[in-house]
């Protein structure tokens, strides 16, 4: 069965710009959750979704936004870049919530330049 | 300040050597989870404990509820499993999040 699959792999965005990142879970999967890594801060949780709906956020400004569809593919949004947003972001994807198994994508590499 | 830390940050192994690495927490957790990251980024979930005792293979996971702590152990160490270890925790009642260690680097040589 697939994977979780993050689109795209990699990007390069200007400052003040915004970004859009993509995630699609395993087949049955209903939740999804976003994480930042950074070499300085390491990984950070960032928000869940589940059932279209956010459970949980971690803390980041509001500039960083998502939202989950119907067929529980997740995206991300990040507005008014700035160059300390340049980071891997990955999603991970769980059968429910509160479960504890979760399944990671390949990420995506962000450059903020 | 991390609420996960882990033990030791880097580490060099030669081939077929048992490799620990360790991971404290501070308070009571309802999920402990080690993950593996290569190169790339990719990261692979290896273990959920919330007590006892895992093994797969090679790799062998436990935990101590009491002392809030857990290791990672890797009998007869490869140089495929050279990557970065993660332990990361669900505190209790903060439903999925999960609060990550900042990482073991491991490298084993030939």
């Amino acid at each position: 069965k697939a994977g979780v699959t993050q689109t795209p792999r990699y990007l390069i965005k200007t400052r003040g710009q915004q970004v859009t990142l993509s995630c699609s879970p395993i087949s049955g999967h209903r939740s999804v959750s976003w994480y930042q890594q950074t070499p300085g801060q390491g990984l950070q949780f960032l928000f869940e979704y589940f059932s279209e709906t956010q459970r949980n956020k971690g803390n980041f400004p509001g500039r960083f936004s998502g939202r989950q569809f119907s067929n529980s593919r997740s995206e991300m949004n990040v507005s008014t870049l700035e160059l300390g947003d340049s980071a891997l972001y990955l999603c991970a994807s769980s059968s429910a919530l509160g479960t504890y198994s979760y399944t990671f994508g390949s990420g995506t590499r962000l450059t903020v330049v | 300040k991390n609420e996960v830390e882990q033990s030791p940050q880097n580490l060099t192994a030669q081939e077929g050597e048992f490799i620990t690495i360790n991971c404290s927490y501070s308070v009571g957790i309802s999920a402990l989870h080690w993950l593996q990251q290569h190169p790339g980024g990719g990261i692979v979930s290896l273990f959920m404990l919330s007590s006892g005792k895992k093994k797969h293979g090679r790799l062998i996971a436990t935990i101590n509820i009491q002392e809030k702590h857990s290791s990672l152990h890797i009998t007869a160490s490869h140089p495929r499993d050279s990557a970065v270890y993660i332990c990361a925790v669900r505190y209790t009642g903060t439903a999925s999040k999960l609060t990550f260690g900042t990482g073991t680097r491991l490298q084993v040589t030939l």
